[in-house]
C-alpha cells in the first residue's frame, strides 16, 4: 500500500510560483505520481501525471526524483483562482489499484 | 459528451430510508468509483468497479451496496441512512490501462443529509 504525504496547507501570494511537495516512500515500480486540483463543491480535477524526470503541460509542472520517493507539483504564477486543495496520488494495490486520496494541500492564494 | 452525470444534486433523509444515488457515464470508461467526501477532508473510496457485473468494496463499504449491470451505470445504494452518512457523494469514471486509469473524471456530487 503507497501512501503520500504531502502538507496540510499552504500561502502564497499572486504571481508568485508555488511548489508543492509529495513523499511516497513506497511507491511501487509501476506507479505513476498523480496530481488532482479541487475547488469548493466540486469534484476534483486531474492536473498532471508522471512517471520520471519532469512533465509540463499548460497548468503545471510535476518534477520526480531518480529514486520517485517524492514529487513537487509546481505552479507558476498563481492567482486567486489557483485557491484549491492539491492532491497527490499513487495507486493503492489494496484497492484493486485505485486511487487513494489523502487530506491534500490546501494552497491559499491572497492578493 | 456530458461526461460523468449524477443525480440527484442534493437530497434529505431521514434516519432509517433507503436510497439510490445515481451515476451516469458516457465516455465507454471501464472503471468507476464511488467516493464520499466529509467536510473539509480528502476523499474516502467506497465501492468500486472494474467492468460490468465485477464490483469489489473501497476503504467504507459498509451501509452501501453497489451493482453494475451496464457500463454505462454505477448506483450507489444506501440501505438504511444514518446521520454518520451525511457526507458529499463523488462518482467517478476512467478508462483501464496504465497510466490512463489514474485519470478520473468526477461527477459535480451529490449532497446528502441524513437526519
Amino acid at each position: 500500500l503507497a501512501k503520500t504525504t504531502q502538507p496540510i496547507s499552504m500561502d502564497s501570494y499572486e504571481g508568485q510560483e508555488v511548489n508543492i511537495t509529495c513523499s511516497h516512500n513506497n511507491i511501487a515500480t509501476n506507479d505513476y505520481i498523480t496530481w488532482y486540483q479541487q475547488f469548493p463543491s466540486q469534484g476534483p480535477r486531474f492536473i498532471i501525471q508522471g512517471y520520471k524526470t519532469k512533465v509540463t503541460n499548460e497548468v503545471a509542472s510535476l518534477f520526480i526524483p531518480a529514486d520517485r520517493k517524492s514529487s513537487t507539483l509546481s505552479l507558476p504564477r498563481v492567482s486567486l483562482s489557483d485557491t484549491a486543495v492539491y492532491y497527490c496520488l499513487v495507486g493503492d494495490k489494496n484497492a484493486g489499484n485505485m486511487l487513494t486520496f489523502g487530506g491534500g494541500t490546501r494552497l491559499m492564494v491572497k492578493p | 459528451n456530458a461526461g460523468v452525470t449524477q443525480t440527484p444534486k442534493f437530497q434529505v433523509l431521514k434516519t432509517g430510508q433507503s436510497m439510490t444515488l445515481q451515476c451516469a457515464q458516457d465516455m465507454n470508461h471501464e472503471y468507476m468509483s464511488w467516493y464520499r467526501q466529509d467536510p473539509g477532508m480528502g476523499l474516502r473510496l467506497i465501492h468500486y468497479s472494474v467492468g460490468a457485473g465485477i464490483t469489489d468494496q473501497g476503504e467504507v463499504p459498509n451501509g452501501y451496496n453497489v451493482s453494475r449491470s451496464t457500463t454505462e451505470d454505477f448506483p450507489l445504494r444506501l440501505l438504511s441512512a444514518a446521520p454518520s452518512q451525511t457526507s458529499v457523494y463523488f462518482c467517478a469514471s476512467n478508462a483501464h490501462g496504465f497510466p490512463a486509469k489514474n485519470i478520473q473524471y468526477f461527477g459535480a456530487g451529490t449532497r446528502l443529509s441524513v437526519l
